[in-house]
């Protein structure tokens, strides 16, 4: 069975303080990892797809990685609008089906 | 450009009863994916649709069905409702289907009482 691990579940950095979220991953034939962002009360909003380690993706403040298993959503120089829940999803394919797994976020706070 | 509409937003169901949730994808996409999301399981996979025909789908009982009209909107249905089932659901429309997730609605927030 895919699964998908996000760590750590809540980080609180100062504006400017630069990390790393974590996303380890097992699925059956990958077919794409995706980030997302999702605000409270809103429906996740698309970041990045990768689908081969080593590839790396970037937009604004935020990098991913991917490697065989796990992907690193990096974030540069973080804003509090910055603030959200970041999701990782994998794309598996097994038995004739694809399945998307999503792991159970990381809820980032960036203080001014 | 108009995005993701799902309607209604917010719904108050009895255990017993059955539901049906709807979804318009952006204009011209032709993916539509359905997640159910809860505090506890996180966004869970429920079915995929493209060109009206249900190409994937997740790990749920048989109660939870959609299907996909030729206009690309979708429904999914829920009978026979559980306490279990109060949940957002979450439609994502895609152009073709290789980033089915890329789009996601504001989702309907159903209570089941």
């Amino acid at each position: 069975e895919d699964q998908v691990t996000q760590s750590p579940e809540a980080l609180r950095l100062q504006e400017g303080e630069s990390s790393s979220l974590n996303c380890s991953y097992t699925v059956s034939g990958l077919r794409g990892l995706f980030w997302y962002r999702q605000d409270p009360g809103k429906g996740p909003e698309f970041l990045f797809t990768l689908y081969s380690a080593g590839e790396e993706k970037e937009k604004e403040r935020l990098k991913a990685t991917l490697t065989k298993k796990e992907s690193f959503l990096h974030i540069t120089a973080p804003k509090p609008e910055d603030s959200a829940t970041y999701l990782c999803a994998v794309r598996g394919s097994s038995g004739g089906y694809q399945k998307v797994t999503f792991g159970t976020g990381t809820k980032l706070q960036v203080i001014p | 450009k108009a995005g993701v509409t799902q309607t209604p937003r917010y719904l108050i169901k009895t255990r017993g009863q059955q539901v049906t949730l709807s979804c318009s994808p952006i204009s011209g996409h032709r993916s539509v994916s359905w997640y159910q999301q809860t505090p506890g399981q996180g966004l869970q996979f429920l079915f995929e649709y493209f060109s009206e025909t249900q190409r994937n789908k997740g790990n749920f009982p048989g109660r939870f069905s959609g299907r996909q009209f030729s206009n690309s909107r979708s429904e999914m249905n829920v009978s026979t409702l559980e306490l279990g089932d109060s949940a957002l659901y979450l439609c994502a429309s895609s152009l073709d289907g290789e980033v089915p997730e890329a789009f996601f609605g504001q989702g309907t927030r159903l209570t089941v009482v």
